[in-house]
């Protein structure tokens, strides 16, 4: 079984540009998750979707942050503009509903210089 | 504000040693408490989840244990190899529909050959 794909992998951008993320979960799995992990610090919670409707996005950054899953497969994840502190681990994690065992990407390394 | 705190933040033994981390959590609506580990440049990769207090899980040479009513859950790591060099993170989840891992710090554990 395939796990969850995130790409790119690592991506180098100036502050004030803008930067998407993208992640394919496991085939089947209903619930996805965005996390944002800053250095020293543990994995958040951006934006939970259920199929393709948002569950919980309390915590995501709305005027410079972004997300979809429109057809309840892969999501994108967006920042615009993106600033320093964006600097971070994004995480993209899959479970076949909530709250199960929750599998994750290998995630896309963000610099804002 | 509901925190998870993880000790020692970072641990350095010697291959052959046996080592044990903590995690501690907020005991009320608890419903399950997961255990990853996360090695650099890899998917986060879980070890355990446990719901029942006095629940324990092994894995090879990892155990973990579960005390629910006082919040806290320990990692044993017993014969530590080069290869359980890794970051390994707890989270919770709380009896809620649609919540989403809360996680710790993570401990970073550094076996030396």
């Amino acid at each position: 079984e395939a796990g969850v794909a995130q790409s790119p992998r690592y991506k180098i951008i100036e502050k004030r540009q803008s930067v998407a993320f993208w992640c394919n979960p496991i085939s089947g799995h209903a619930t996805l998750y965005w996390y944002q992990q800053i250095l020293g610090q543990g994995p958040k919670l951006l934006i939970q979707f259920q199929n393709n409707g948002v569950v919980d996005d309390s915590q995501l950054p709305k005027d410079r942050f972004s997300a979809e899953r429109l057809k309840g497969v892969d999501s994108t994840l967006k920042i615009q503009p993106a600033k320093l502190e964006d600097s971070a681990v994004y995480l993209c994690a899959s479970s076949l509903r909530s709250p199960e065992t929750q599998y994750f990407g290998p995630g896309t390394r963000l610099l804002v210089l | 504000i509901l925190n998870v705190e993880q000790s020692p933040q970072s641990l350095h033994v010697q291959e052959g040693d046996s080592t044990n981390f903590t995690c501690s959590f907020p005991s009320s609506n608890f419903y399950a408490l997961h255990w990853y580990r996360w090695e650099t440049a890899k998917s986060p990769e879980a070890l355990f989840v446990m719901t029942l207090n006095g629940d324990e899980k092994k894995k090879g040479r990892i155990s973990a244990t579960l005390n629910t009513k006082e919040g806290y859950s320990y990692l044993y790591i017993k014969g530590s190899q080069p290869e359980d060099s890794a970051t390994y993170l707890c989270a919770f989840t709380r009896l809620q529909a649609g919540t989403a891992l809360i996680f710790g710090k993570g401990t970073t554990l550094s076996v030396s050959s």
